[in-house]
């Protein structure tokens, strides 16, 4: 079976520093992970996702996210968070053999 | 391309009514997910279809939730009998058929349904 712990619940963070939302998945098969945005009453945009090759990947807005296989992480950082970066950001898992599987989410509060 | 397309946006209903609620796929997925996402909480997967068929219902409450996709038209859940606590948002996402064509395109999320019983 597959999972996914997003170790953060919440994480506030002042407006221009540098933030890193922790993900960590379990799988006993190969997978593709996701992260995906959601900001307030709104659906989930996809930021970005690994499927193989290099391990750093370059999502929208300025966020990244290093794929560790033997940490099995998956971690999403930006360098200097903007306050529209206040949203709900989700890590998720895909083993191609069912569903994406999400982790519980991260709150991202962005203040000035 | 429109995108994955849900209705209604907002859907208010009295205990003991039915929910309907459509999801049409991007054009060229043929595959349909529907995840309910709780006040405060993260999505929750409930059934995974694609045209005519169920292929994983395990995250659907056994009891009052169907979901379908039929040949033609769009994918629909299905709450009879609605309670409080079915209170959500209900998001649909649809993916290509083939697994490494899911992975370079993702998943396509609706805009959600929000389910309201009072």
């Amino acid at each position: 079976a597959q999972s996914v712990t997003q170790l953060d619940s919440q994480v506030p963070v002042f407006e221009e520093a540098p933030v890193e939302l922790r993900c960590n998945y379990s799988s006993s098969v190969s997978v593709y992970l996701f992260w995906y945005v959601q900001y307030p009453n709104q659906g989930l945009q996809l930021l970005l996702k690994y499927l193989s090759g290099s391990t750093l990947v370059k999502g929208i807005n300025g966020f990244e996210a290093e794929f560790n296989k033997s940490q099995t992480s998956f971690h999403l950082r930006k360098p200097s968070v903007h306050i529209s970066d206040t949203a709900e950001y989700f890590c998720a898992v895909d083993t191609g053999r069912r569903a994406l599987t999400f982790g519980s989410g991260t709150r991202l509060q962005v203040q000035p | 391309n429109a995108g994955v397309m849900q209705n209604p946006r907002h859907l208010v209903r009295r205990r003991g009514q039915e929910a309907r609620l459509r999801c049409s796929p991007m054009k060229g997925h043929s595959h349909v997910y529907w995840y309910r996402q709780l006040p405060e909480e993260g999505l929750k997967f409930m059934v995974y279809l694609q045209k005519e068929n169920i292929i994983d219902e395990s995250g659907m409450p056994k009891e009052r939730f169907s979901a379908e996709f039929p040949k033609e038209g769009p994918s629909i859940l299905r709450i009879q009998q609605v309670v409080r606590g079915d209170s959500a948002a209900y998001f649909c996402a649809s993916s290509p058929i083939n697994v490494g064509d899911r992975g370079q395109e993702g998943y396509t999320f609706g805009s959600g349904t929000r389910l309201t019983v009072v």
